[in-house]
């Protein structure tokens, strides 16, 4: 059983028109990760939540924001995609921040028209 | 910051023969993990390294964990056409706040049936 699980699996938004993406986990994972991905390139972390505690990089742009109502949600939303925003998004948890990113959800394939 | 070496970046075998790749690094790890990412779906975690030297099977996988702590290899025995994804390499320091991970650029197999 899938215990990452990412809504929707395919998003199609338009150029500047908000969208968000949902991932839930049923492990009880402390942390929960968002990841960008494009096409042939590497995961690349945007934020991350250790319980309530945000935490943005440094590189992630403000258009990228997250909320996490409760342990087992949480969302990414952009608030006015670009087209340069189209990329696959990756929701990952983790026990603790010591310990790695163990399950991944299937992803979110975003395409901005 | 940390980057990562990942080679090849892609590889095209011919189904039963073996596989190998590795990762190098500028600086050191404390983790190195290997994901196995199909197409269209998230990293699936294959082994995970804790201990310089340390030598890890999952099945037809094995990894290690470089003496350095600056370099990890992943081979593949008799590959099947179920192997072909992208292999990412992974390294994790552990402590303070340089817990995230920096992943290689990937690996593309093929396998010919």
């Amino acid at each position: 059983d899938a215990m990452v699980i990412q809504n929707p699996r395919y998003q199609v938004t338009q150029f500047g028109k908000p969208v968000t993406l949902s991932c839930s986990q049923t492990l009880n994972h402390n942390v929960m990760y968002w990841y960008q991905q494009k096409s042939s390139q590497a995961p690349k972390l945007l934020f991350h939540y250790y319980d309530k505690d945000f935490n943005n990089e440094a590189d992630t742009p403000d258009n990228f924001q997250s909320r996490r109502p409760n342990t087992s949600f949480c969302f990414l939303d952009i608030r006015s995609p670009g087209l340069g925003d189209a990329a696959m998004y990756l929701c990952a948890t983790s026990r603790d921040l010591d310990i790695h990113p163990r399950n991944f959800g299937a992803g979110t394939r975003l395409s901005v028209l | 910051g940390q980057q990562l070496n990942q080679s090849p970046q892609s590889m095209f075998i011919q189904e039963g023969e073996d596989v190998s790749m590795n990762c190098t690094s500028s600086s050191i790890f404390n983790t190195w993990l290997w994901y196995k990412q199909d197409p269209g779906e998230g990293p699936v975690l294959l082994i995970a390294l804790y201990k310089a030297g340390e030598l890890t099977s999952n099945g037809r996988l094995t990894a290690q964990f470089g003496i350095t702590r600056k370099d990890s290899f992943l081979n593949i025995s008799a590959s099947i056409p179920s192997d072909v994804g992208i292999y990412f390499c992974a390294g994790q320091n552990s402590g303070g706040s340089n817990y995230k991970l920096t992943f290689g650029k990937g690996t593309l197999l093929t396998v010919n049936p």
